[in-house]
């Protein structure tokens, strides 16, 4: 089946630094790839949505300033999240299907703690 | 756009029985319903979908249902382990947007 792999799973910095989070699909081409925020309890947010070679289409109230996405290949996507703060500490997660599949398949998550 | 609602927000039943979760969607146009179940920490993981042109669809034990004029879906899950404990969402997606539109999620918890 499709696979999806982020890293790192885990990372803690210092206030200030910028964390780059990396998302992979390890058996088939992902045209379309979209990064998700969770808090605790809570359902999936929408960040934004990359499509490979092309400028990633941010959501209502998402920084793209502070929110970096590159998708340079069609099995890579990375979210830099520049000049981190404490209330950036999240659960995120990428999600990407292979067009014209409508099937979104998820990576396993990155917790981000921002001290 | 799209808006979607997600019923009870939680559910416990005792093994064996049954569980239904129902969710309504607000785009007409929407044709493509998927239910993830995601595990305490983990990814969310799909277990179902429905596309607008069929009314039921089954997998084992579990099953979705679509009623397009009321434009609402459920998921049923029968004879329930404790491994179907989890937070469940629903989700619409119409043809002409890449993006899914979740549910607020509901926690089922199997009580032994």
């Amino acid at each position: 089946g499709a696979v999806v792999s982020q890293h790192p799973s885990w990372v803690i910095c210092k206030s200030g630094t910028s964390v780059k989070i990396e998302c992979r699909s390890l058996d088939f081409q992902a045209t379309t790839m979209f990064w998700y925020r969770q808090f605790p309890k809570q359902s999936l947010m929408l960040m934004a949505t990359s499509n490979e070679g092309s400028k990633a289409t941010y959501e209502q109230g998402v920084e793209k300033d502070k929110f970096l996405i590159n998708h340079a290949s069609l099995t890579l996507s990375t979210l830099t999240v520049t000049s981190a703060h404490p209330e950036d500490s999240s659960f995120y997660i990428c999600s990407a299907r292979d067009r014209p599949v409508e099937t979104q398949y998820f990576g396993p998550g990155t917790r981000l703690l921002v001290l | 756009g799209e808006n979607v609602e997600q019923h009870p927000s939680t559910l416990s039943v005792q093994e064996g029985d049954s569980a239904v979760i129902k969710c309504t969607y607000s785009d007409s146009a929407s044709n493509y319903f998927p239910w993830y179940k995601q595990e305490l920490g983990k990814r969310p993981q799909l277990i179902i979908d429905i596309r607008s042109n069929v009314g039921e669809k089954k997998d084992q034990r579990i099953a979705v249902t679509l009623n397009k004029t009321a434009k609402h879906f459920s998921l049923h899950i029968t004879e329930t382990q404790p491994e179907d404990s989890a937070v469940y969402f629903c989700a619409a997606k119409n043809f002409g947007n890449e993006k899914l539109t979740f549910g607020t999620g509901t926690r089922l918890t199997i009580i032994p």
